[in-house]
């Protein structure tokens, strides 16, 4: 079953609104999240790795007044869309970073959230 | 550079064949490294982890060179449903790299 839940799956929305999406580690504390973009037929982009407690660290070039992220709590990292435009349109994926206790550490991703901005 | 290379392919195999994908890492420094599949529209799903040397899970089975800093996947026996993009990740301490993806196609 999902040990990561993204929600929601799918929005669509009007220019100049703001899209709020959640991530949740479902059966272990994840410390560090991070969320992805992708476009159609290109590879992950990590926009942001986000810290429980403190804040997010923001990829070159990702607008971090843009792409608001809050970690709150040790199973919740949300994403903000600020007054999203077309160009915003994508599919976006969380991630956990789960730690064994033999301190392997792997990434379990959402399902995802596929944005589009009319 | 990249940190971590895959040829994007795609690779069109019959079903049945055996297909060999490498990856190759340029920070010596990683950990540990991973392949996921992702098939179109979805999210990676984790396919095997590799710590030391090698992994085997069933037919799949991952090797890591780190003297030549490759992590190689073969698929033996494809099935149709194997067909998606996999994905070569390293681990480095709070930071994991992506490749991006080679395309498998498994054809009837």
């Amino acid at each position: 079953g999902a040990v990561v839940s993204q929600h929601p799956s799918r929005v669509i929305c009007k220019s100049g609104t703001s899209v709020k999406i959640e991530c949740r580690s479902l059966d272990f504390q994840a410390t560090t999240m991070f969320w992805y973009r992708q476009f159609p037929k290109q590879s992950l982009m990590l926009m942001a790795t986000s810290n429980e407690g403190s804040k997010a660290t923001y990829e070159q070039g990702v607008e971090k007044d843009k792409f608001l992220i809050n970690h709150a709590s040790l199973t919740l990292s949300t994403l903000t869309v600020t007054s999203a435009h077309p160009e915003d349109s994508s599919f976006y994926i969380c991630s956990a970073r789960w730690i064994s206790g033999s301190s392997k550490n792997i990434q379990y991703f959402g399902a995802g959230t596929r944005l589009s901005v009319l | 550079r990249k940190e971590v290379e895959q040829d994007p392919g795609p690779f069109n195999v019959p079903e049945g064949a055996t297909v060999a994908f490498n990856c190759t890492y340029s920070n010596s420094a990683s950990q540990s490294f991973f392949w996921y599949r992702q098939d179109c529209r979805k999210e990676p799903k984790l396919l095997m982890s590799v710590y030391s040397s090698g992994n085997e899970d069933g037919r799949f089975t991952a090797q890591l060179n780190r003297a030549s800093q490759y992590i190689s996947l073969l698929i033996r026996d494809s099935k149709l449903s194997d067909s998606a993009t996999y994905l070569c990740v390293g681990n480095n301490f709070n930071k994991f790299y992506f490749g991006s993806g080679t395309k498998l196609n498994v054809k009837p």
